[in-house]
């Protein structure tokens, strides 16, 4: 089947960790996203990338880095920097097309222990 | 920039009562219009999306919202709702000249009483 596959669904992390959110896709979509979803605000943009080896950041890139080495893969790390990672993460994909309609990953749950 | 407002966090309405979402968006010309629904389990899904011709867009699951570009607004509409249909709901707006980027309303949550 295909789709978004996003891991783990619940990740922890401690003082001072950096921790990586993985997404992968089968659709061969050339554009994917990270969100972060926190209660009241909707999702907001982390980064985004269009292409293989590019990516531009989103709202609220800071503490947060990615990479695209792979068009299927977009791994999003939360660094030690990012000082309130608690959310919902989602990972998303579609087409080159603004027109066209983004499929999401079933999100990972990230929490401070 | 573009920007979405979603003026209702929540809403309550009776099952078999008629429904509307407000959203309003920021924007010069006429953005690329979405709405998504985020049911528990079932993660974000494509209610449906207006770029351009007819107004008046029909989605899936009976709803249907309508572009109206002097009120800048895309509110999303069901006839009768059902108790399946609590959930939050996303509006959001992209833009030729924005690239690909999409940016969401900060959802409306649905509620349903029987």
């Amino acid at each position: 089947d295909g789709g978004i596959t996003q891991s783990p669904k619940y990740l922890f992390r401690k003082e001072g960790q950096n921790v990586t959110l993985s997404c992968e896709q089968n659709l061969n979509h050339d554009a994917m996203y990270w969100y972060r979803q926190d209660p009241g605000q909707g999702l907001r943009l982390i980064y985004y990338s269009q292409i293989v080896n590019d990516f531009q950041k989103g709202d609220i890139a800071e503490g947060y880095s990615v990479s695209r080495e792979k068009k299927e893969s977009f791994p999003l790390t939360v660094t030690s920097a990012q000082k309130n990672p608690t959310a919902f993460y989602l990972c998303a994909s579609r087409v080159q097309e603004a027109n066209e309609k983004l499929f999401f990953g079933s999100g990972t749950q990230l929490s401070v222990l | 920039a573009q920007s979405v407002t979603q003026p209702d966090i929540h809403i309550t309405v009776s099952e078999g009562a008629s429904l509307e979402l407000r959203c309003n968006y920021s924007y010069g010309a006429t953005p690329y219009l979405f709405w998504y629904v985020q049911s528990p389990g079932q993660g974000l899904q494509l209610l449906l999306k207006y770029f351009s011709g007819d107004t008046l867009v029909q989605g899936i699951k009976g709803f249907e919202a309508e572009f109206k570009r002097s009120q800048s607004s895309f509110n999303l509409r069901k006839p009768s709702v059902h108790w399946s249909d609590a959930a939050e709901y996303f509006c959001a707006v992209g833009a030729p000249e924005y690239g690909n980027k999409l940016v969401f309303g900060a959802g409306t949550i649905l509620r349903v009483k029987s």
